[in-house]
């Protein structure tokens, strides 16, 4: 299979920092999303890594390793705003599609 | 509007009836994929296309789903003898011509339920 894990829910409190963690099979890696979804709202995209590293945007990173077969999303100065599942997606093989973890339900407390 | 649009944005319907969803890509974007999300989980890939061939569809996708994409733009997902099982959000995404399909960008989903 092609597991991807990441933690159900987490808390974090507003203007704090929070880095959500992924994992997954690295057999046939192509590259990695993560993607933001409101309750009841379609998932919209936040970033994609396909080489290890770190890659910054705004007040959202995210960081791959390929070889350790682990990436995490990182939010600074956390806004109420920011509450919403956190989805961690995988592309193997070349394929386009998509394989989704079962998403990290940030609750974000002022 | 420029993004994926789809419809219609909810429907219920009784077990037993057959459902048809519609998906309009963003314009330039040759590859579209449906994915069925239940509460609580990730979206499951269903299906998807690039221009008009179905390239991949998945094995847990019962023969009771059909997916076209006649002219390599809209597509539609057909559900024939709904089951309460099929009550999920179905989304739709589309992303532009690339070696691995580059990013995908989803419509506001499809919230079904069959009673």
């Amino acid at each position: 299979g092609q597991n991807i894990d990441q933690p159900t829910e987490m808390t974090a409190t507003e203007g704090a920092i929070v880095q959500i963690n992924c994992t997954y099979q690295t057999s046939g890696f192509n590259g990695l999303f993560w993607y933001q979804q409101h309750a009841g709202e379609a998932p919209t995209f936040l970033s994609y890594n396909v080489l290890d590293g770190l890659e910054e945007k705004g007040r959202f990173s995210s960081f791959l390793s390929r070889s350790k077969g682990y990436s995490y999303l990182l939010l600074k100065e956390l806004q109420m705003k920011d509450s919403a599942s956190y989805l961690c997606a995988v592309t193997y093989n070349q394929g386009g599609k998509l394989i989704f973890g079962q998403g990290t339900e940030l609750s974000v407390k002022p | 509007d420029t993004g994926v649009s789809q419809n219609p944005r909810h429907k219920i319907t009784k077990r037993g009836q057959n459902v048809t969803f519609r998906c309009d890509p963003i314009s330039e974007h040759n590859r579209l994929y449906w994915y069925r999300q239940t509460l609580g989980q990730g979206p499951e890939f269903l299906t998807y296309f690039q221009n008009e061939a179905q390239l991949e569809k998945s094995r847990l996708l019962s023969d009771r789903f059909s997916a076209e994409r006649p002219k390599g733009s809209f597509s539609t997902l057909e559900i024939q003898r709904t089951e309460q099982g099929d009550s999920a959000m179905y989304l739709c995404a589309s992303s532009p011509p690339g070696t691995s399909g580059g990013t995908q960008y989803f419509g506001p989903g499809t919230r079904l339920l069959v009673l």
